[in-house]
């Protein structure tokens, strides 16, 4: 079975920094890893899917690269309302979720 | 716009069986190119896939759950609905309903809010 690590699960950041977290799958997935946000009592939001394609109306500040095993989501300027958990999910065999990281305000 | 909506008994009893129903708005379950999921998250942990169903009927479960659970089709009323036997407090989680993207990586798009069900007696 494809594990995935996300890390860290939780950071503390300021507004304006740039964050990266990791998603280490255990095998290949190709490109196939997604990406979401998820705040407090809301559904998760798809932000990213096959790695680095961003959605529709998700701000570019988000960006997504890796394949293979290794991947990324980055925001490159913290904003207030990024604060919130991320996770990665993979789909190369049965959906797949990462068990998350807690952006949170330093 | 696209819309799903849980609903169902928020409280089980152990050892009885989860029912819980997605009704869909804004898109037929019927068409090609997407799968309907079932996925849940116990308060205060991640996110857990339960399975899902293809417009042709076909499932796929989370292997640890195949044998307690049960997605399926009501094309009539365009809704799916999930069966969950034999539940216990580990049951116990939001359960979300979502529409995925039937190809590689399958994202998945479109979200219930989210319904909460608490295996209790």
């Amino acid at each position: 079975d494809i594990q995935l690590t996300q890390s860290p699960s939780s950071l503390s950041a300021s507004v304006g920094d740039r964050v990266t977290i990791t998603c280490r799958a255990s095998q290949s997935i190709r490109s196939y890893l997604n990406w979401y946000q998820q705040k407090p009592g809301k559904a998760p939001k798809l932000l990213i899917s096959a790695a680095s394609s961003l959605q529709t109306g998700v701000p570019s500040r988000f960006s997504g690269g890796g394949s293979g095993t290794d991947f990324t989501l980055t925001i490159s300027s913290l904003q207030p309302e990024d604060f919130a958990t991320y996770y990665c999910q993979q789909s190369y065999s049965s959906p797949l979720f990462g068990g998350g990281t807690k952006v949170q305000i330093k | 716009q696209l819309q799903l909506q849980e609903s169902g008994s928020g409280l089980v009893k152990p050892s009885q069986t989860l029912s819980l129903t997605c009704a869909v708005s804004g898109a037929s379950i019927s068409s090609g190119g997407y799968t309907w999921s079932w996925i849940r998250q116990p308060p205060g942990k991640g996110l857990e896939w339960i399975g899902y169903i293809y417009p042709s009927g076909t499932t796929s479960y989370y292997p640890s759950l195949n044998s307690r659970v049960t997605i399926s089709l009501d094309r009539s009323k365009n809704q799916f609905s999930l069966k969950l036997t034999s539940v216990t407090a580990a049951d116990t989680a939001v359960y979300f309903c979502a529409r995925g993207h039937d190809f590689g990586g399958h994202p998945f798009d479109y979200w219930g809010q989210g319904t909460l069900v608490t295996v209790s007696s």
